[in-house]
């Protein structure tokens, strides 16, 4: 049972443009969430989280929607840049007593064309 | 300021072998936890390490098993490798609880990878 999916496996964006990539959960107690980038041969770096008492948290050119009734999550990307180009995941946790245990989704690659 | 570090990056196993990797945390965490990170998915939750014990535990049968040292440094043991265990294994840290300033990051290593012949 996937509590974590990215439906588009791959989305490609000239340079410049909006990026955005979508995340679904279906777990309601979910209550934390995290976006991921990861290149090969690296481990995934951290890039952007959202706490579910919050609807947009913005980092730069990254910012996170997130609409719990649909339980849906979205990362935007502005302006795209070729360096982004990489496969992102999101994550997602519910955090309780100091423990959480992140879900990650399969992933998004993006390609930004210059 | 290291941050995670995981040894070996890479290592061959055939089946029935048994395999350990090791974890360094990033200076100033606590808490370690293993992932498991199969060709095309994303990474899977394996266990969650803080003070010595597991603390969480993902769908992962008994042949997976690890440990917290004082220094806060992990071992992930894999017991009668399969095939299905060829896959890279990530470690990540953070700090225990939600303090200030929390942001529920976790800094990743950059894997060991696996593969069982």
């Amino acid at each position: 049972d996937q509590q974590v999916k990215q439906n588009s496996p791959s989305l490609s964006v000239q340079e410049g443009r909006i990026s955005i990539l979508n995340c679904d959960y279906t777990n309601s107690m979910f209550d934390y969430f995290l976006w991921y980038k990861k290149y090969p041969a690296e481990g995934p770096t951290f890039l952007i989280s959202i706490s579910s008492i919050k609807d947009k948290n913005e980092d730069g050119r990254f910012t996170v929607f997130l609409n719990k009734s649909a339980k849906h999550l979205s990362l935007h990307i502005v302006p795209s840049q070729p360096g982004d180009s990489a496969v992102y995941f999101c994550a997602a946790s519910e955090v309780t007593s100091g423990t959480y245990k992140y879900i990650f989704g399969t992933g998004t690659r993006l390609k930004v064309l210059a | 300021d290291a941050g995670v570090t995981q040894s070996p990056t890479h290592l061959i196993k055939t089946r029935g072998q048994q395999v350990t990797l090791r974890c360094s945390p990033k200076s100033g965490h606590d808490t370690v936890s293993w992932y498991q990170q199969a060709l095309g998915q994303g990474p899977q939750f394996i266990f969650q390490y803080y003070e010595e014990e597991e603390r969480q535990r993902g769908n992962f049968p008994d042949r997976f098993s690890g440990h917290q040292f004082p220094n806060y440094s992990s071992e992930l043991n894999v017991n009668a490798l399969l095939l299905g265990d060829s896959a890279l294994y990530l470690c990540a840290s953070s700090e225990w609880g939600q303090g200030i300033g929390w942001t529920g990051e976790l800094f990743f290593g950059e894997g060991s990878r696996l593969t069982v012949l």
